[in-house]
This record gives structure tokens, C-alpha cells and sequence, in this order.
């Protein structure tokens, strides 16, 4: 069974950083492409990032680009979101997700921008 | 960046058959947009049921189907029962750019 579990998430002020991380399970981690999709509070869902096997290939949303960094540590089973210049409106329950045959998520982790 | 059109709600009869569409402003929905199709119940993460447009996972039920329909991607749901109640989003691929949901279809049944 597949299994995402995420963690990292919290309050932090505008203008924070913070660094979530994402642990797979029930599936061949260094074979997936991995993907961050965020909901904020009453809005759909968002696709943020995403990173290929090798990590040589990453995209991101526009309202992100040059202040989130996706990475991964297959030796780990885990992906990573760097979150830096966070905004108010990147608070939001940031979710893991595999895509095509494996079809997983993660349970999510809230992150709030606030001061 | 694209833009990807869901309606953004549908009602059903239990037991009718309905379909979601999924367009793109680039223009037609191709398989090589793997089109994703997910569903979202209030309180839960969400669930996917579809990939690379039709193919299903062993806990997609039957009633659910993927294909593409006049240039978009499509998702049916052929005798709808009350428990499929919540919101369907499509993701579609854009090749060397990212990805984009749709802005969901909140599906009542009634």
C-alpha cells in the first residue's frame, strides 16, 4: 500500500522560510516523479512543484518560482519543499503526491503565514 | 501560465449518468496531457481515480471512466450513488513548463 506522510508545516511570520518534507512507502520512491499541491483555506487545489527521478528536471508555479526549492533524497524515500519569502497567501495544507500508476497522497501539513 | 475549465458545479439524479469536462485555453486536450482526474471529499485528502486519461487504479470504482470528448478530457460517472458526492479536479501536463488543475466540479447527487 502506498504510504505519504508529510511533516514540516507550522505558523511563521511573512517573510519566514520553512522546509517541509515528504516520506513514501508502498511504492518505488527513485522511480516517481514526486509533486507538492497545496488547498488554501476555501480555494481549490494548487499545483506547486514538481521533481523527476534524478531531480535533473524540477518546475514550479509562477507564484512561487525563485523563492520555493523542491528536492529529493531517494536514498531516503523523501521529498523535500524549501519554503523561503513566505506570503500571507501561501498559507495553506500542502500536500505530497505521486502521480500515474502509483496514485498516491499524503495526509497534508498546514502551513500559515501570519504575523 | 494555462488555464484548465472545469464546471464548476453538476447535479445528478442517483443512478444517472454525468460528465465532467476538462478544457485547456492552449488549446485541445491530448493524451499528452495525462490527464488526471481526483476526488475530494470534505475532510479527507484527496483521491485519485484517474490517470494518463483513462487508466484506473484498483480502488477506482467501475462506475468512474476516463477518456477525451471534443478536445477536452472527460470523466463519467455512469450510475451515480450518493457517497460520490464531492469535488472532481483534473491536473493536465504541459510539457517543460509544469502542471495545472482545474478549478473543480462540485458534483451533488440528488
Amino acid at each position: 500500500e502506498v504510504h505519504l506522510v508529510e511533516s514540516g508545516g507550522g505558523l511563521v511570520q511573512p517573510g519566514g522560510s520553512l522546509r517541509l518534507s515528504c516520506t513514501g512507502s508502498g511504492f518505488i520512491f527513485s522511480r516517481s516523479w514526486m509533486t507538492w499541491v497545496r488547498q488554501a483555506p476555501g480555494k481549490g487545489l494548487e499545483w506547486v512543484a514538481n521533481i523527476n527521478q534524478d531531480a535533473s528536471s524540477r518546475h514550479y508555479v509562477g507564484s512561487v518560482q525563485g523563492r520555493f526549492a523542491i528536492s529529493r533524497d531517494n536514498a531516503k524515500n523523501s521529498a523535500y519543499l524549501q519554503m523561503n519569502s513566505l506570503r500571507v497567501e501561501d498559507t495553506a495544507v500542502y500536500y505530497c503526491m505521486v502521480k500515474y500508476d502509483v496514485g498516491g497522497w499524503g495526509q497534508g501539513t498546514l502551513v500559515t503565514v501570519s504575523s | 501560465q494555462a488555464v484548465v475549465t472545469q464546471e464548476p458545479s453538476l447535479t445528478v439524479s442517483p443512478g444517472d449518468t454525468v460528465t465532467l469536462t476538462c478544457g485547456s485555453n492552449t488549446g485541445a486536450v491530448t493524451s499528452g496531457h495525462y490527464p488526471h482526474w481526483f476526488q475530494r471529499k470534505p475532510g479527507q485528502a484527496p483521491r485519485t481515480l484517474i490517470y494518463a486519461t483513462s487508466s484506473k487504479y484498483s480502488w477506482t470504482p467501475a462506475r468512474f471512466s476516463g477518456s477525451l470528448l471534443g478536445g477536452k478530457a472527460a470523466l463519467t460517472l455512469s450510475g451515480a450513488q450518493p457517497e460520490d458526492e464531492a469535488e472532481y479536479y483534473c491536473l493536465l501536463a504541459y510539457y517543460g513548463v509544469g502542471e495545472v488543475f482545474g478549478g473543480g466540479t462540485k458534483v451533488t447527487v440528488l
